[in-house]
């Protein structure tokens, strides 16, 4: 009953550096995401997988990479990490398109970029 | 291009008083609309949807949203509010076609007072 699992939970990057936000589901949905929450600023889409091998681009991708090899992991990569991407991360994912099913949200990565 | 706008950062209400949190949408076509809430340190979780049918949708908690077609709104309410409401809603909407994924609000902050 795990459901979508993202580690890890907190972490500290000194500029430059980089990292990856795991994220895992295990319900078989084909839809998964990641979204960067800043306060007052809502959720904004960064990337979105239909389905293993297929990523498209959101509302926010620059500084951020991802891949979709199985149909339960869904990883986010940061490159060259910037303060501005100081945020909590959230991953979700959906059986089929969001049109009529709803998403399903990990518990969230805060990452602080110093 | 879809857009939601809820207009109140904050919601104040008082235990056992109705509640309402607004939300407006922007769509082309007819739209999907959702409710999610948001508790501390935790990921979004889903409420309640519009896909058709009845404009009145009953949800999660008590919960209910009406969709108004002619103003395009989809205020959240609530006929008495419990303490344990407190949390940060988050309206999102998406066109009733295609894959275009959902889109947020800025969310709204629910707090009930005792």
């Amino acid at each position: 009953n795990a459901g979508v699992t993202q580690t890890p939970k907190f972490r500290i990057l000194k500029i430059g550096q980089s990292m990856t936000l795991q994220c895992t589901q295990d319900m078989n949905h084909n839809y998964m995401y990641w979204y960067r929450q800043d306060p007052g600023m809502g959720l904004k889409l960064i990337y979105y997988s239909v389905g293993a091998g297929i990523t498209d681009k959101g509302e926010v991708p620059n500084g951020y990479n991802v891949s979709r090899s199985t149909t339960e992991d869904f990883p986010l990569r940061l490159e060259l990490a910037a303060p501005s991407q100081t945020s909590v991360y959230f991953c979700a994912s959906s059986y089929q398109a969001p049109v009529k099913n709803i998403q399903y949200f990990g518990a969230g990565t805060r990452l602080s970029v110093l | 291009a879809q857009s939601v706008a809820q207009p109140e950062d904050q919601v104040n209400v008082a235990e056992g008083n109705p509640l309402t949190v607004k939300c407006t949408y922007s769509v082309s076509g007819n739209p999907y609309l959702f409710w999610y809430v948001q508790y501390p340190n935790r990921g979004l979780q889903f409420l309640l949807k519009y896909i058709t049918g009845d404009n009145l949708v009953k949800g999660s908690y008590g919960f209910e949203a009406e969709f108004n077609k002619s103003q395009t709104s989809f205020h959240l309410k609530k006929p008495s509010a419990l303490v344990s409401d407190s949390a940060l809603y988050f309206c999102a909407v998406v066109r009733n076609s295609g894959n275009t994924p959902l889109v947020f609000g800025k969310g709204t902050r629910l707090s009930v007072i005792a």
